[in-house]
């Protein structure tokens, strides 16, 4: 499994997009990346995946370079519920495959005021 | 509604009393996983089922026990509980394994004496 490096915190603002990144240089052809949210004492919640280029859904973006060695989770206007650990995996399969899911140590956003 | 759904959600036991996290999804997934999360360690798998019958380990299974004899039901088996494995159990499914959506239960806060 490809090994992740994202930040371990970043602060911000409400109201602001904030852009989150994680590198994977050793991500393989068939990975896959997904991000995670976690909020204290609950479980992690999936937020978005994607192979290459740009992923967009109702929460947030992920933005994915042609090499695919990092990618950049974007979180339009966060408000003081964004407050959460963000956690960018890189995985086998988009489905299937025996693999667990590696959690790094994520990256401790704070929203504030 | 999806979910994952595990009871207790707190438990607190002594040395050596035998134990059993249960952990039920509705969403028909065939993977199901545990994970414990320990503070400065992150998320580490335990056990996981990629269908009925079928389990294996995962990178921290010292300790557990795991059955799968439904789909919906993954239970998580602690013969001989010590104190460390006081943790925050998270059981976990997805339609099938890799890093496709994966839906996380509420946790279970488990302390030792």
């Amino acid at each position: 499994l490809a090994k992740t490096t994202q930040p371990i915190s970043m602060d911000s603002y409400e109201g602001q997009e904030v852009n989150i990144t994680c590198s994977h240089n050793n991500i393989a052809t068939n990975d896959y990346i997904t991000w995670y949210q976690q909020f204290p004492s609950q479980g992690p919640r999936f937020i978005i995946q994607g192979y290459k280029t740009k992923v967009t859904n109702e929460v947030a973006s992920l933005f994915i370079p042609a090499d695919r060695k990092s990618s950049t989770l974007s979180l339009p206007r966060v408000s003081l519920s964004d407050t959460a650990v963000y956690y960018c995996l890189v995985s086998m399969y988009s489905g299937g495959g025996a693999d667990g899911l590696t959690f790094g140590k994520g990256t401790h956003l704070i929203i504030q005021p | 509604e999806a979910q994952v759904t595990q009871n207790p959600r707190y438990l607190i036991t002594v040395t050596g009393k035998k134990l059993t996290v249960t952990c039920s999804q509705n969403m028909n997934h065939e993977y199901m996983s545990w994970y414990r999360q320990d503070p400065g360690l992150g998320l580490r798998q335990i056990y996981y089922s990629m269908n009925v019958e079928v389990t294996d380990k995962g990178d921290v299974p010292e300790g557990y026990k795991v059955s799968r004899k439904e789909k919906r039901n993954f239970p998580l088996i602690l013969e001989s509980p010590s104190p460390n494995q006081t943790s925050l159990y998270f059981c976990a499914s997805s339609l099938s394994g890799g890093g496709g959506s994966t839906y996380f239960g509420p946790g279970t806060r488990l302390t030792v004496t």
